[in-house]
């Protein structure tokens, strides 16, 4: 079965230390995406990728950090610099960059403490 | 987002009933996609509209993009407590940006 598949469902941390959020694709997507959502808000852009070894700054790119070293993956780092790191955070992939739909992975809630 | 307006924020609605949420922007969709989430997991693709004028269909939700491809509405007909959720409108504003921007969204409760 093709998808997207984050890990893991639930992340806690301290506050202070980095944490890195898993995403893996096997649908052969060149796009990749990083969203934040909030309670009761919609999607805020992070990171996003449009091909390997590139990415650019989406909305919200301060205290993240992202690589893009293989065309499956696309992880993401929520470093101690993200003031409010807490939230439930969304990896996507499209076809391309164009009118294609995205495809959204379950989610990982992360809770800093 | 202040780019794709949602309308209304939360629906509640008596089972059977039909519904209708609005997406709105000031500039040129050139790609226009409805979601559906549940809440705490990933959003379930439903629909994209890229043509004025467009309508699709699917099961007992219908969703169209007016002429001018600046507003988009959903409908849903006879809802049943299955369709309860959070609907969402992404849209590509700037052609060949590469990326979407999201409305808020709708919360949508069916009553049984």
């Amino acid at each position: 079965d093709g998808g997207i598949t984050q890990s893991p469902k639930y992340l806690f941390r301290k506050e202070g230390q980095n944490v890195t959020l898993s995403c893996e694709q096997n649908l052969n997507h060149d796009a990749m995406y990083w969203y934040r959502q909030d309670p009761g808000q919609g999607l805020r852009l992070i990171y996003y990728s449009q091909i390997v070894n590139d990415f650019q700054k989406g909305d919200i790119a301060e205290g993240y950090s992202v690589s893009r070293e293989k065309k499956e993956s696309f992880p993401l780092t929520v470093t101690s610099a993200q003031k409010n790191p807490t939230a439930f955070y969304l990896c996507a992939s499209r076809a391309a960059a164009g009118s294609y739909e995205q495809y959204f992975g379950p989610g990982t809630r992360l809770t800093v403490t | 987002s202040q780019e794709l307006e949602q309308s209304p924020q939360s629906l509640i609605v008596q089972e059977g009933k039909n519904l209708t949420i609005n997406c709105t922007s000031s500039k040129t969709l050139y790609g226009l996609y409805w979601y559906k989430q549940k809440y705490g997991e990933g959003l379930i693709f439903l629909m994209m509209l890229q043509k004025g004028g467009e309508e699709k269909s699917h099961e007992k939700i219908t969703a169209k993009l007016d002429e001018k491809k600046q507003q988009s509405s959903l409908h849903i007909t006879a809802s049943q407590p299955s369709h309860a959720g959070i609907y969402l409108c992404g849209a590509d504003i700037y052609t060949n940006a590469g990326k979407s921007t999201f409305g808020d969204g709708t919360t949508l409760t069916v009553k049984p």
